[in-house]
């Protein structure tokens, strides 16, 4: 089945305490993105990926890293994690084309206290 | 950079009548508009999407319409039904930086029976 799996699905941790969200999709895609979804701010861009080791800020990327080491994998770092992190996560990746959108993960909600 | 507006933010109407969601965006050179469906606790879903070399694109009882001159595209879903209720994102990219797909802010659509 073609999916985009994320890691975990919840989390709960406390401030400065490092932290990696793995993602990985088997659908052989160039483009993979992450996103952070907050009540009314809708879906904001962290950052993204146009292939292995091209990775590039989105709107939102402070506090965060990334690496794609492998076509695959696009894990989320979050090096010394902060409360206004806590938010949902979404992973999503799509074809080189462009067309036929994201496919989204099933998200991780993250809590930082 | 490209922005992306939609319109309402939350929407009720009485199940079997319409719905209609609007968008604006400002970059010109976008050329692909999908749209996305997230029920409750799930992750966002392609539902439809359009190419700017058309005018308007129909799946069953969604629709969405684009104006490239005035730069904006909406979504019409007709005959609502219960399972219809949900928040609908739109989103505009240019396939070229198909990695840069920016969101609307949401539209949660409840639908009354």
């Amino acid at each position: 089945e073609a999916q985009v799996t994320q890691n975990p699905r919840y989390l709960i941790t406390v401030t400065g305490k490092k932290l990696t969200v793995t993602c990985s999709q088997n659908m052989n895609h160039e483009y993979m993105s992450w996103y952070r979804q907050d009540p009314g701010l809708g879906l904001r861009q962290i950052y993204y990926s146009m292939n292995v080791e091209v990775t590039d800020k989105g709107d939102v990327p402070e506090g965060y890293k990334v690496s794609r080491k492998e076509k695959r994998n696009f894990p989320l770092i979050l090096e010394s994690p902060s409360p206004n992190q806590t938010s949902l996560y979404f992973c999503a990746s799509s074809a080189k084309t462009g067309f036929g959108g994201y496919t989204f993960g099933s998200g991780t909600r993250l809590t930082v206290v | 950079g490209e922005n992306v507006e939609q319109h309402p933010s939350t929407l009720s109407v009485q199940e079997g009548d319409s719905a209609v969601i609007k968008c604006t965006y400002s970059d010109s050179a976008s050329n692909y508009f999908p749209w996305y469906k997230q029920e409750l606790g799930k992750r966002p879903q392609l539902i439809i999407d359009i190419r700017s070399n058309v005018g308007e694109k129909k799946d069953q009882r969604i629709a969405v319409t684009l104006n490239k001159t005035a730069k904006h595209f909406s979504l019409h879903i007709t005959e609502t039904q219960p399972e219809d209720s949900a928040v609908y994102f739109c989103a505009a990219s240019r396939p070229s930086s198909a990695s840069k797909i920016i969101f609307g802010s949401g539209t949660r659509l409840s639908i009354r029976p």
